[in-house]
């Protein structure tokens, strides 16, 4: 079963370019959530979606980022015009459909490492 | 002050060591507390969780939760070399968003043979 795929795992984008993250969550997992990773800071809850929905975008700056997880294909971290400031670790997670035992279980990717020049 | 805090370390202990690894937090509602390892370079790992106060085993991990005091705890018996990473605690289930989760800042412990 193969687990939380992430890619790129390392993206280099010059200011004032797009950058485009992608998952693939887990197989049964229905969805999907959005983490950064700031250097010397915490992980930090961006979005949590499921198939065609925004369910939370409560940590999500308002301009530059939007997420879709679409009925067919991977999740979408699109962050445009980037700035050095939006040079951190992406992580997406997933979780199984609510209302089992392991409703509560996240499960990371190995993160996508975005560097702005 | 902040919702989780989490002493940074670095912790360092000699292999076979008892490690304990602390949080606070100050948000009453959170209703379950995960605990991630998250090494160098890599996502982080689920360990395991408890949901409400109480002890929870696994192997060589022990995880205590005492909501009285909002303090968090992960026991880790006989260290060995491999369990060198980063602690994350992690709780969650406040209010409304039940998924969300708020991350401390981690540990960083390395066990030296």
């Amino acid at each position: 079963n193969a687990g939380v795929m992430q890619n790129p795992r390392h993206l280099v984008r010059r200011r004032g370019q797009e950058a485009r993250l992608r998952c693939s969550p887990m197989k049964g997992h229905s969805h999907v959530y959005w983490y950064r990773q700031l250097p010397e800071e915490g992980l930090k809850f961006m979005v949590y979606l499921q198939k065609e929905n925004i369910i939370d975008e409560s940590g999500m700056p308002k301009e530059r980022f939007s997420a879709e997880f679409p009925k067919e294909g991977p999740s979408i971290l699109r962050i445009q015009q980037v700035v050095r400031g939006d040079s951190a670790a992406y992580f997406c997670a997933s979780s199984p459909p609510f209302g089992g035992l392991d409703t509560y279980e996240q499960y990371f990717g190995p993160g996508t490492r975005l560097t702005v020049t | 002050q902040k919702e989780v805090e989490q002493d940074p370390g670095p912790l360092s202990v000699p292999e076979g060591a008892i490690v304990s690894l602390n949080c606070t937090y100050s948000n009453s509602a959170f209703q379950y507390f995960m605990w991630y390892r998250q090494y160098s370079r890599k996502g982080p790992e689920l360990l395991m969780y408890t949901y409400s106060s109480g002890n929870k085993e696994d192997g060589r991990f022990t995880a205590q939760v005492d909501k009285s005091s909002k303090y968090i705890s992960l026991f880790i018996r006989d260290s060995q070399p491999s369990d060198s990473a980063t602690y994350l605690c992690a709780p969650g289930g406040s209010g409304g968003s039940n998924y969300k989760l708020t991350f401390g800042k981690g540990t960083l412990l390395t066990v030296n043979p």
